[in-house]
């Protein structure tokens, strides 16, 4: 069954400091999606792609985050400068497009010290 | 705008006892209405969806949901609950039929008590 991957699985970094995300999304699927999980609440979406076009990213906090997905397919978070809030979960989930379930990956645990 | 709202941060039950986890949503037009489960370290994998087709809703391991309009509300249900369903589940909402970007409630963490 084909599955969102996602690299690396645990990142530790200390702030100031510039890190990625890389997320490979089930082949076909033109939706993309990045969601930020603080320990002990919900996901919360940061931004959605079509293809190579950012849809939504209203939650982006785009001082210290950029994404692109530049051929349409994967996908790279960035966070530079990272600060101690910024420790938590990040997932990429992708679907094939309209009305279609979102599939989640497994996840980047982000550790800032 | 639209929100989801679980009741019960933390819900325990006895192994084969039932399950009821609560969920209500807000939402300025008709819903789509999500169930994920997280289990420690990993993504989340859909249980149940509703689009607008039957109110009652079936998903996988055995886990049910019933969308109640008046209540806003679509809670999940296990008729007898396993060992292996102690996850995290959240409820989530989406206008576009999850096309859109979803919007999550807290999550209720499921204890199954042997």
């Amino acid at each position: 069954e084909a599955e969102v991957a996602q690299s690396p699985r645990y990142k530790i970094t200390e702030k100031s400091q510039a890190v990625a995300f890389w997320c490979d999304p089930i082949s076909g699927h033109a939706t993309l999606y990045w969601y930020r999980q603080i320990l002990g609440q919900g996901p919360e979406l940061l931004v959605q792609f079509q293809d190579e076009s950012v849809v939504d990213d209203s939650q982006l906090p785009k001082d210290r985050f950029s994404a692109e997905r530049l051929k349409g397919v994967d996908s790279t978070l960035k966070i530079q400068p990272a600060e101690l809030g910024d420790s938590a979960m990040y997932l990429c989930a992708s679907s094939p497009g309209q009305e279609d379930t979102q599939y989640f990956g497994p996840g980047t645990r982000l550790t800032v010290l | 705008a639209q929100s989801v709202t679980q009741l019960g941060s933390h819900v325990s039950v006895s192994e084969g006892a039932l399950v009821l986890l609560r969920c209500n949503y807000s939402s300025s037009v008709p819903p789509y209405l999500f169930w994920y489960v997280q289990y420690p370290n990993q993504g989340l994998q859909l249980l149940l969806k509703y689009t607008s087709a039957a109110t009652l809703v079936k998903g996988i391991n055995g886990f049910e949901a019933e969308f109640k309009k008046s209540e806003t509300s679509f809670h999940l249900t296990k008729p007898s609950a396993h060992m292996s369903d102690a996850a995290e589940y959240f409820c989530a909402v989406s206008s576009g039929g999850g096309a859109d970007g979803l919007t999550f409630g807290k999550g209720t963490h499921l204890i199954i008590q042997p």
